[in-house]
């Protein structure tokens, strides 16, 4: 079953634009996180924020998380080419962490 | 250098052949994940495993095996149980459960 599912789907901004991602989420959570995949390759890991937390930030990147809305955001700030990529949330669901459950992504291209 | 790795980057078989991807990790991680990641999707967890000589089915374990004999390696075989095994599959590994996940560059598998 799918935990978590991003929004929007696809999404194209110039450089210099901000950025944001919204994922939600069905059951309650202990962790959530966000990943970034590069075409073809292995996802990286940006963030992870604990549900007692509702803010992180991590250079130009900052993750929200209201869990009363079962939601998260991740927002990049000052976006760059570089930062075209697709982006995944992953959230442990009622597993106490066992293992994460990724969203379809938000496939975000910045154009120069 | 610490990592993940996976081989081959692309691989080739015919129809009815079972196939072993190679996972090995040298950060000393105990948690290890196989996932499958169809075009334009999010992935979809295959097999896990916490420990050595111990590994738990994942969403999609049908078709699939996986052994853990060693704490470094964690080979994942596509048998020919598995109707459409064309795919991209993802190797992960974290210190623990719950926290975050290393990937290692993934492996392009072909069924002709």
């Amino acid at each position: 079953s799918q935990q978590g599912e991003e929004d929007p789907q696809a999404l194209s901004i110039q450089e210099g634009e901000n950025a944001t991602m919204n994922c939600s989420y069905k059951t309650s959570i202990n962790n959530l996180q966000w990943y970034r995949q590069n075409s073809g390759r292995g996802l990286v890991h940006l963030i992870l924020i604990r549900s007692n937390e509702r803010e992180k930030h991590s250079g130009r990147l900052r993750v929200t998380l209201d869990t009363s809305k079962k939601s998260s955001s991740l927002l990049i700030t000052a976006s760059r080419a570089a930062d075209t990529a697709s982006y995944f949330c992953a959230t442990d669901g009622d597993n106490y962490g066992q293992n994460f459950v990724f969203g379809p992504g938000t496939r975000l291209s910045v154009l120069p | 250098d610490g990592g993940i790795t996976q081989s081959p980057k692309y691989l080739f078989r015919k129809e009815g052949q079972n196939v072993t991807l190679s996972c090995e990790q040298n950060l000393n991680h105990d948690a290890m994940y196989w996932y499958r990641q169809d075009p334009g999707q999010g992935l979809r967890l295959i097999y896990y495993s916490q420990i050595v000589n111990d590994f738990q089915k994942g969403d999609i374990a049908e078709g699939y095996s996986v052994s853990r004999e060693k704490k470094e390696s964690f080979p994942l075989t596509v048998t020919s149980a598995q109707k459409n095994p064309t795919a991209f599959y993802l190797c992960a590994s974290s210190i623990g459960t719950g926290i975050k996940q290393f990937f290692g560059p993934g492996t392009r598998l072909t069924v002709l």
